[in-house]
């Protein structure tokens, strides 16, 4: 079964920790995404990348930065997590082309105390 | 503001009856894919339309999509409870290099 795996469903991390979360799929997709999700804002995007070693900003990248080694991972980092960054956080896989759906993770909860 | 908006935001209904949601958005799309998320998980894809389709079908599913008004409906026939979840539409815009954009969803309960 093919899929987006994250380390951790739940976090604990203390404010101005540095954050690393992990985000790892099998399907050899070019593209993969993290997402914040939170009540009444929806899904945000934070950072993407098409291919190894790019990353593009999306709606929401302060205070994070990403890094992608290898095809089949990309890391969320939080610099120095804050109690604002306490969210549901969900990466997304996709093949490159138009007409694909996303692959997601089963999401981690962080929460920053 | 978010490119796609669902309506309801919230939908309970018994057990057999059919569920139906909206969504809006604001500008040109190559696709709009509708999303399951159970509480507390991640998001599942469940329906792709391209931008020059109509109408869609995928099991109980049947999603539309009019482009003239901007808006696509997912319709859910016969509804089991572990139908129970948030229904996110998204959009994948011309613009934006078909990032999606997700709406804030809708919350369907289905009661036995």
């Amino acid at each position: 079964d093919v899929k987006v795996t994250q380390s951790s469903r739940y976090l604990v991390k203390r404010t101005g920790e540095k954050v690393f979360l992990e985000c790892v799929q099998d399907m050899d997709h070019e593209n993969m995404f993290w997402y914040r999700q939170d009540p009444g804002l929806g899904l945000r995007l934070i950072y993407f990348s098409y291919d190894v070693k790019m990353k593009e900003k999306g709606d929401i990248p302060e205070g994070y930065s990403v890094s992608r080694e290898k095809k089949e991972r990309f890391s969320l980092i939080l610099e120095s997590a804050s109690t604002n960054q306490t969210s549901m956080y969900l990466c997304a896989s996709r093949r490159t082309g138009f007409n694909y759906g996303y692959t997601f993770g089963s999401g981690t909860r962080l929460t920053v105390v | 503001s978010q490119q796609g908006e669902e309506d309801p935001q919230a939908l309970s209904i018994q057990e057999g009856e059919n569920a139906t949601m909206n969504c809006s958005y604001k500008t040109s799309i190559n696709n709009l894919q509708w999303y399951r998320q159970n509480s507390g998980r991640g998001l599942v894809h469940l329906i792709l339309i391209r931008s020059n389709e109509r109408e869609k079908h995928s099991g109980r599913l049947r999603v539309t999509l009019d482009t003239s008004k901007k808006s696509s409906s997912l319709l859910i026939t016969a509804s089991r409870a572990a139908d129970t979840a948030s229904y996110f539409c998204a959009t994948a815009f011309k613009a934006a290099g078909n990032k999606l954009t997700f709406g804030g969803g809708t919350r369907v309960l289905v009661k036995p």
